[in-house]
């Protein structure tokens, strides 16, 4: 499979803990995005990079929250001191640098936070 | 088939009829729009996208519409089938960058 692609699939952490998602891209795509979606609503942005270069944060990234795509491959997402309300799916997407704008996603992390 | 003014967090249709997803988007300076679906469990699937130079585009069974002066998007989907049941999200952009999703519509479709 060459699509994006998430680990873990599913985490339950207890809250104040931390945790560390990561995202491998499709391959040679230059920008990696990160959104959050809680239930019954649309994603929402939360950063993305273009190589290993962090171009914008939502005012959603708390300081609890920090990425990081040290190499311009695959990035990791971590959530320091985990709330009840850190619950939700998080989803990660790549675009190929060819020129389209379409943003492939993957199959999402869903966290809950008990 | 089915059509809608004003975005409707629902739709019902036949398996066969034509759909209408409809959605509004708020940034006027925006260049790049979107249709995702999403199936339960899933992370959004790539259906049609439009650049802000183009007023409409078709794919296979769908055709998105663009209307600049009122920041209107609209999904057809033509002869709904039954796994076209999802719920449905536009998306805006400026250049490649975040994408703002609008509220998604949860179509059903019975046969």
């Amino acid at each position: 499979d060459t699509g994006v692609s998430q680990n873990p699939r599913h985490k339950i952490t207890k809250r104040g803990q931390n945790v560390t998602f990561r995202c491998d891209p499709i391959s040679e795509h230059n920008r990696l995005y990160w959104y959050r979606q809680t239930l019954g609503q649309g994603p929402e942005f939360l950063t993305y990079f273009q190589n290993e270069a962090q171009l914008e944060k939502s005012r959603l990234l708390s300081d609890r929250f920090s990425a990081e795509r040290p190499k311009g491959s695959f990035s990791t997402l971590e959530i320091q001191r985990t709330e009840q309300g850190d619950s939700a799916m998080y989803l990660c997407a790549s675009t190929d640098p060819g020129g389209s704008y379409e943003q492939y996603f993957g199959p999402g992390t869903r966290l809950t936070v008990t | 088939g089915e059509s809608v003014g004003l975005h409707l967090p629902t739709l019902s249709v036949q398996e066969g009829d034509n759909s209408i997803i409809n959605c509004a988007y708020s940034n006027s300076a925006s260049d790049y729009f979107i249709w995702y679906k999403q199936e339960s469990g899933k992370g959004p699937q790539f259906i049609i996208d439009i650049r802000s130079n183009m007023d409409k585009r078709q794919g296979q069974r769908v055709t998105v519409l663009l209307n600049k002066t009122v920041k209107h998007l609209s999904l057809q989907i033509a002869a709904t089938q039954p796994g076209d049941s999802a719920v449905y999200f536009c998306a805006e952009s400026k250049a490649g960058t975040a994408l703002i999703f609008g509220k998604g519509t949860t179509l059903s479709v019975s046969s």
